[in-house]
């Protein structure tokens, strides 16, 4: 079985402070794949990175890191400098290797307040 | 298409009535997902479709909920009898087969269905 644990379910940050979301999964696969998504107030999920259990290396994108921990079965996002575009709600999700469903977390909700 | 598309985007039912919910993936995708996302909550996994194995129907909440995907591409979910609790919005969500080929699945807008 798949689990994926976002214990925040809500964060509120002054613009330009660091946030970070917590992501703990569980899953019996040695191949496995981890995402976080955006759903803006728009309501349409966006992709924003995609990590396979292979890959420790922590991961930058402008603002975004990612932290992997195999150890401690932890998939934390990091946004630096937060700004008010940033508030939405996140989803961390999980899929075993192969043809397997994606399975999501019950999301944290980030509001950035100007 | 470019994207995912969904339709209809808002539905309003009375209690008891069927409803069919429809998706187009993108072109080309051969996995297809169905998650229903109930106010202010997460995302809860219905049905998967992977090419042409038989889907992955753990999700579905009753037997009142069945999805099928014709030809490979479109899909319908379809709802009946229904109760007040499946309001929610429903994603469908394609992907460019497994996911273990380095792919992401691509989520349309939703169906926001309100049971009345």
């Amino acid at each position: 079985a798949q689990k994926v644990t976002q214990a925040q379910t809500e964060i509120s940050v002054v613009e330009k402070e660091d946030v970070t979301l917590d992501c703990v999964y569980e899953t019996r696969d040695t191949t496995y794949y981890l995402f976080w998504y955006k759903q803006p107030p728009s309501g349409e999920l966006v992709f924003l990175i995609r990590r396979n259990s292979f890959d420790e290396q922590n991961e930058i994108s402008g603002r975004y890191s990612w932290n992997f921990q195999k150890s401690t079965s932890s998939f934390n996002f990091t946004i630096t400098a937060s700004q008010v575009v940033d508030s939405a709600v996140y989803f961390c999700a999980l899929s075993g290797g192969g043809y397997q469903k994606v399975t999501f977390g019950t999301g944290t909700k980030l509001q950035v307040i100007p | 298409g470019a994207g995912v598309s969904q339709s209809p985007s808002n539905k309003v039912t009375e209690k008891g009535k069927d409803v069919e919910l429809r998706c187009d993936p993108i072109s080309g995708h051969t996995a297809l997902y169905w998650y229903r996302q109930s106010l202010g909550q997460g995302l809860e996994f219905l049905i998967y479709f992977q090419g042409n194995s038989a889907p992955d129907k753990s999700g579905l909440p009753s037997d009142r909920f069945s999805a099928e995907r014709t030809g490979g591409s479109v899909s319908t979910l379809t709802i009946q009898r229904t109760q007040q609790e499946d309001s929610a919005v429903y994603l469908c969500a394609s992907s460019l087969g497994s996911l273990a080929v380095n792919t992401e699945a691509f989520f349309g807008q939703g169906t926001r269905l309100t049971v009345v």
